[in-house]
This record gives C-alpha cells, sequence and structure tokens, in this order.
C-alpha cells in the first residue's frame, strides 16, 4: 500500500535557527498537503501543493512539491517559539479515497 | 460558523466496555473521516465515509470497531469490547467535496482504558 515516509522524526533548535522536514511518498501523488499540530491540539491545514516544482511561501515556511510529486520539503526560516508542534505531511494518490499522513516532526524549539 | 465537533473529550473505559465517539462534520461537509493517534506517532486512517456509506474502511480493525454516518445526525465511531491497546486519541476529520480535498479536524476524543 501507498506509504509516506517523514524525517526526521524530532528536531530541536535554537530559536531564530533554521528547520527542514522531509516527506517522500512511495507512489506519485495528486497532490501533498501540510498540517500543524500544537501540543494537546489538532491537526491543523497549513496548505497544499499540487503542480509538479511548486513552491509555495507563506511568511517565513516556505513549501516545495519535488518534479515527480513523490517528495516534499518544509522550511521554517528563523524559527520562534510559536513554531513549536509537530508537522505533518498527507499525500493524496489520484483514485485514492483517503489522505495518507506521514509520522511527523515534532520541532521544540530552545528559547 | 462551527468547526467540527467531536465529544466527548474525554472518554475513560474499563476493558471489556463499549465506547462511543461522536463526530459532527462542519456544516455543508458530506465527507467524514476517522483517524487514529498514538502518543508521539502519526495519523493512521481508519474509515471514510459519506452519509449513509461507508466508502473505506480499510484502516479499521475488522473485529470490535464499527463505524456508520446516518442520514441524520452525527458519525460515530463504536468500539465493542475495549481492550488497553484501543487507547488513543481518535480525530474526526471532514471535507466538502471529493477524497483528496484539504480537512478539517475536530478537536479529537481521548480514549483512555483502564
Amino acid at each position: 500500500g501507498q506509504q509516506v515516509m517523514q524525517i526526521p522524526q524530532y528536531q530541536h533548535v535554537q530559536e531564530g535557527e533554521d528547520f527542514t522536514t522531509y516527506c517522500n511518498s512511495s507512489t506519485t501523488l495528486s497532490n501533498i498537503q501540510w498540517y500543524k499540530q500544537r501540543p494537546g491540539g489538532h491537526p491543523v491545514f497549513l496548505i497544499q501543493l499540487v503542480k509538479s516544482g511548486e513552491v509555495k511561501k507563506q511568511k517565513r515556511l516556505t513549501f516545495q512539491f519535488g518534479e515527480a510529486k513523490k517528495n516534499s520539503s518544509l522550511h521554517i526560516t528563523a524559527t520562534q517559539t510559536t513554531d513549536v508542534g509537530t508537522y505533518f505531511c498527507a499525500g493524496a494518490v489520484q483514485g485514492a479515497q483517503k489522505l495518507v499522513f506521514g509520522q511527523g516532526t515534532r520541532l521544540t524549539i530552545n528559547p | 460558523n462551527a468547526g467540527v465537533m467531536q465529544n466527548p473529550r474525554h472518554l475513560v473505559r474499563r476493558r471489556g466496555q463499549e465506547a462511543r465517539l461522536r463526530c459532527s462534520p462542519m456544516k455543508g461537509h458530506s465527507h467524514v473521516y476517522w483517524y487514529r493517534q498514538l502518543p508521539e506517532e502519526g495519523l493512521k486512517f481508519m474509515v471514510y465515509l459519506q452519509k449513509e456509506n461507508i466508502i473505506d474502511e480499510s484502516g479499521m480493525p475488522k473485529e470490535r470497531f464499527s463505524a456508520e454516518f446516518p442520514k441524520e445526525g452525527p458519525s460515530i465511531l463504536r468500539i465493542q469490547q475495549v481492550v488497553r491497546g484501543d487507547s488513543a486519541a481518535y480525530f474526526c476529520a471532514s471535507s466538502p467535496g471529493r477524497p483528496g480535498e484539504k480537512l478539517f479536524f475536530g478537536s479529537g476524543t481521548q480514549l483512555s482504558v483502564l
């Protein structure tokens, strides 16, 4: 079945440092989505990427979708304490009935 | 404009009891998904439902687990004869359209089995 792998599992940074999480799918995706889950909270949608090679930015967050539509990354520039949480990628395969989530990358920040 | 509503927020059951988790999707959403999350782990797909239909239950254990989304009322995830391994956070999500669109999650139900 479809698998979505995400690395690293954990990342601890000093406030102000950059952070990147990577997502790889075993199959070609029709789109990829990113979600953020704060500690004790629920996943909240951040963004969706659809096109091969697509890059989208949200303030300090940069999202990329690979050319082959099998991998993606989320990069945060100059982290702030409000960025703490777990970031999940989720892939949709054409014709599939569900989103498959990666294991998530838990980001902690030293202020 | 209420979001996805889940209740109860916390549910404690003894081994062998039944657990019923409820989810009301966002207004206008007819697609409901249930995911399970163990501590420090990702979201595992369980079941996808539309009104009165189970579309995909490939992630749901064959025994003790069932789900429904009736014409009227919330979606229900039912776990019979709970065991300690069922302890987890159960999240419901809804979307307005076809699979693959973005999901709106509820706050989840934390199930603890004693």
